[in-house]
């Protein structure tokens, strides 16, 4: 399975951007990289995907470098109800191989 | 906003009973999947479903787990006879075709614990 490192937590104060890094050195041509993230008690809510550019949606950014072998999540103002576990994702078929994701803090 | 509804949110069993777990994924979807969370631990893939029949499944998905989307709408899990270790967590999620455009939706899941 295709794996991901990500830091085990980090924190950020509310209001403030986020970046949240994601390094996936084994990636192969046609996976893409999905994040999601898991508020407690919750399922996994998506939160955003790409392949090889640069992606925005209302919720977040994704920068992919160049080589794919990393990426990073970009919440642009984090919120409370930002606090979640993220799980970056390669999607490599049919199936996810979540890790065990960055927990994030927000500070108030 | 579409969503993937999960019913029980919690089911308590006996060891050695049989359960289902019911899932009504978002109606344009077209695979579907259920994936577990042992409590503190990470999400795992059980198995996928497309075409009505199953397309991958892990190593925990073995002859007490069966899957079947009896009438196109709702898509069930059954464990035919629990144990303690079945206690997690168990998601069902669900996408439109193309992996390349579209993400999963997850729903909430159902708390299963066996006692």
């Amino acid at each position: 399975d295709a794996k991901t490192t990500q830091p085990n937590s980090m924190e950020s104060n509310e209001e403030e951007p986020v970046h949240l890094p994601c390094n996936h050195s084994t990636i192969s041509g046609t996976d893409y990289i999905h994040w999601y993230r898991q508020l407690p008690s919750q399922g996994p809510e998506y939160v955003i995907h790409g392949l090889t550019s640069n992606v925005n949606n209302r919720m977040a950014s994704l920068a992919i470098a160049e080589d794919r072998k990393s990426s990073t999540l970009i919440l642009h103002r984090a919120t409370l109800r930002d606090a979640a576990v993220y799980y970056c994702i390669l999607n490599t078929g049919n199936q996810f191989y979540f890790g065990t994701g960055t927990s994030l803090t927000v500070i108030p | 906003e579409p969503e993937v509804t999960q019913t029980p949110s919690h089911q308590v069993t006996q060891m050695g009973q049989e359960v289902i777990l019911r899932c009504v994924p978002i109606s344009n979807h077209l695979y579907f999947y259920w994936y577990r969370q042992i409590l503190g631990q990470k999400v795992e893939f059980l198995v996928s479903f497309y075409n009505n029949e199953i397309s991958e499944k892990s190593e925990i998905f073995d002859d007490q787990f069966s899957v079947e989307r009896p009438d196109g709408s709702n898509f069930t899990l059954k464990i035919r006879s629990t144990k303690l270790e079945d206690s997690a967590m168990y998601f069902c999620a669900s996408r439109e075709a193309g992996q390349a455009i579209y993400g999963y939706t997850f729903g909430s899941g159902t708390r299963l614990t066996v006692v």
